[in-house]
This record gives structure tokens, C-alpha cells and sequence, in this order.
């Protein structure tokens, strides 16, 4: 199993500012993702997090918005770019490590984000 | 469009009671379906999946889910509710071709003392 850790757990922003939530993996891993969780909603796929190229994002977000990196195989970081009350949120990251349909998928415990 | 239905927002049970939370699911191809729990300040934790084989998937802390693909459901279960297993459920499905998971919106357990 991995286990996945998110700095900062929470944080009270105001808005027009910008925020990097880091994701660390406690061992390589082949997929990194990052959720978002909005109050009373399910999770929403922001993207995937492609190591050594640009993040593949989902429908309804874009990379100006929520660059992401991912420098290796075990981190990643989430930025949520030039907030508004509607970004806050809880933000998940996530990892799988590919290979077999058996491989399940980890979360980290959140991030979460209160924008004024 | 892949989707997942959770039509209960709450369930409320008395502990001792069975319990069931309901999930219907629609992909094209395969599902892999999997339950997750989630606790007050903590990550999801996998409860139970279904990949292939037995339609009866047995999990973590009592619980099972049978899939059905007549029905396209993967109703969870558990005979005797503890209070403990109150916490917020998601029925998720994988579809392989894309390689994501898509989740339901969720289902708040309450397993009344």
C-alpha cells in the first residue's frame, strides 16, 4: 500500500491570492491525480498528474487555473490559482501504480480550502 | 457517459440492524467497482472491489457488495451495523479503457446506539 501526505491539511485564504497544496508518496508510484471535494458533492477528477510533462486535465479546468507539477515519482504539487469564494473546497491527491487492474488507488487525507 | 448513482443522501440505521447502500452504475465496457469509506478528517480507504469472478465481494470490517450486471448495481452490505461504521460511503467505478475513477456522490452512513 501507499501512503500519501498533503501539505497544508487546511488553510483560510483570501481571495485574488493563490495557494500550493504538495502531495508526497511514500513510494514510486506511475499515476499521481488530484480530486476536488466540494461541500456535500462527490469527487471531481481536476486531473492527472504526468511526470516530466503537463498534466492531463479534465473537462471544466484548466492549467492557468490549477497548474500542477510533478517533479518525480513520489510528489506533486497543486496550485489553485487566483481564488474566489467558489474554490473552496477539499483537495484530494491520489495515486495508483499501473501495471494490473488489481492495483488500487490511494488518497491522502485533503486539503481543506477556505476562501473569503 | 460513465456514471455513478448513489440515490441515498443519509441512511440511517439502528446498530445491530442490517444495512444496505444502494449504488447503480452505467459504463461501457467492464466496470471494476469498488466502495470507499471515508472518516471525519481522514483519507478514503478502499472497503471492498470488484475486478472479476465471485459476484460476492467480502471487504474490510464485515461488509460485501454483490454485483449484479443485470441490474447494474453494487449494493453494499453489512448484517449487524456498528456505530463505528458510521462515516461517509462512495461507490466508485473504474473504466479501464480510460484508466480514471468515477465516483458517486456519496452516501452518509448513521448507525444509531
Amino acid at each position: 500500500s501507499a501512503v500519501i501526505s498533503q501539505k497544508p491539511s487546511r488553510d483560510i485564504c483570501q481571495r485574488g491570492t493563490s495557494l500550493t497544496i504538495q502531495c508526497q508518496v511514500d513510494s514510486q508510484v506511475t499515476m499521481m491525480f488530484w480530486y476536488r471535494q466540494q461541500p456535500g458533492q462527490s469527487l471531481t477528477l481536476i486531473a492527472t498528474a504526468n511526470q516530466g510533462s503537463e498534466a492531463t486535465y479534465e473537462s471544466g479546468f484548466v492549467i492557468d487555473k490549477f497548474p500542477i507539477s510533478r517533479p518525480n515519482l513520489t510528489f506533486s504539487t497543486l496550485t489553485v490559482s487566483n481564488m474566489s469564494p467558489e474554490d473552496s473546497s477539499i483537495y484530494l491527491c491520489s495515486a495508483r501504480t499501473s501495471g494490473s487492474i488489481h492495483n488500487e488507488q490511494f488518497f491522502g487525507p485533503g486539503t481543506r480550502l477556505t476562501v473569503l | 457517459a460513465q456514471s455513478v448513482a448513489q440515490p441515498e443522501d443519509q441512511v440511517n440505521v439502528a446498530e445491530g440492524n442490517p444495512l444496505t447502500v444502494k449504488c447503480t452504475y452505467s459504463v461501457s465496457g467492464n466496470p471494476y467497482l469498488f466502495w470507499y469509506v471515508q472518516y471525519p478528517n481522514r483519507g478514503l480507504q478502499v472497503l471492498l472491489k470488484y475486478i472479476t469472478g465471485d459476484n460476492l465481494v467480502k471487504g474490510s470490517y464485515g461488509f460485501e457488495a454483490e454485483f449484479n450486471k443485470s441490474q447494474t448495481s453494487f449494493h453494499l452490505k453489512k448484517p449487524s451495523a456498528l456505530v463505528s461504521d458510521s462515516a461517509l460511503y462512495f461507490c466508485a467505478v473504474r473504466v479501464v479503457r480510460d484508466d480514471k475513477i468515477i465516483f458517486g456522490k456519496g452516501t452518509r452512513l448513521h448507525i444509531l446506539p
